[in-house]
């Protein structure tokens, strides 16, 4: 079992839709859980940091995280074709540790 | 704004050449990391570092080696450059228990 598994994907949503993107993990005593936004042929780059148990939103990103079942997603409200891209899952175990991706793909 | 630099951005070498690829942060940061990642797949750790004179390899077997002489720079050389290598190269530095940064990237080619 991987340390960090992430849906396979691809995803496609329409314009507007809701983006719901998921990853769990393997260890029950990481503590430090990161989304990465990553476009094609560019550095990944942090979208959002969680550390509690449930919900935090920063405009159209909500993180949720559930320690008990050891997931964590991350959905993306009125989704718009600037947020195609793949979304990296990252979680502290030890060290930081990366998940393969999501590819989404928004389509007008 | 992370301050973690790469160079150069892209690359072309012959078969057998000796690279370097630079990577420098000033946010003083203590972990320091690379990875390759092939257009489309994952992330793969080829080595990381916990502090001056502290390297280790990563999960994903390379050719390639590092050191860690100064808190802000970490190297990555390839003795002798294959087609193989072709790849993305990206490095990135973090410390506990903050996000990881990453550089703009080197993209290599090896012809």
């Amino acid at each position: 079992q991987k340390e960090v598994e992430q849906n396979s994907g691809p995803l496609s949503v329409p314009e507007g839709a809701i983006a719901s993107l998921n990853c769990t993990y393997s260890d029950r005593g990481s503590q430090s859980f990161f989304w990465y936004r990553q476009y094609s042929g560019k550095s990944p780059e942090l979208i959002m940091f969680i550390y509690s148990n449930g919900d935090k939103e920063d405009g159209r990103f909500t993180a949720q995280l559930n320690k008990a079942s050891q997931y964590v997603s991350l959905l993306i409200r009125d989704s718009q074709p600037s947020d195609s891209a793949t979304y990296l899952c990252a979680v502290k175990i030890g060290d930081m540790r990366f998940g393969a991706g999501t590819r989404l793909t928004v389509k007008p | 704004e992370a301050d973690i630099y790469q160079t150069p951005r892209y690359l072309v070498i012959g078969t057998g050449k000796k690279i370097t690829l630079e990577c420098s942060q000033t946010m003083g940061h203590d972990k320091m990391y690379w990875y390759q990642q092939d257009p489309g797949m994952e992330l793969h750790l080829i080595h990381y570092s916990y502090g001056v004179n502290s390297t280790e390899k990563g999960d994903l077997s390379s050719e390639s080696t590092v050191s860690r002489i100064r808190t802000e720079h970490f190297p990555l050389t390839l003795e002798s450059a294959r087609p193989s290598h072709t790849s993305q190269y990206l490095c990135a530095s973090r410390t506990d228990p903050r996000e990881a940064f990453f550089g703009q990237g080197t993209r290599l080619t090896v012809v």
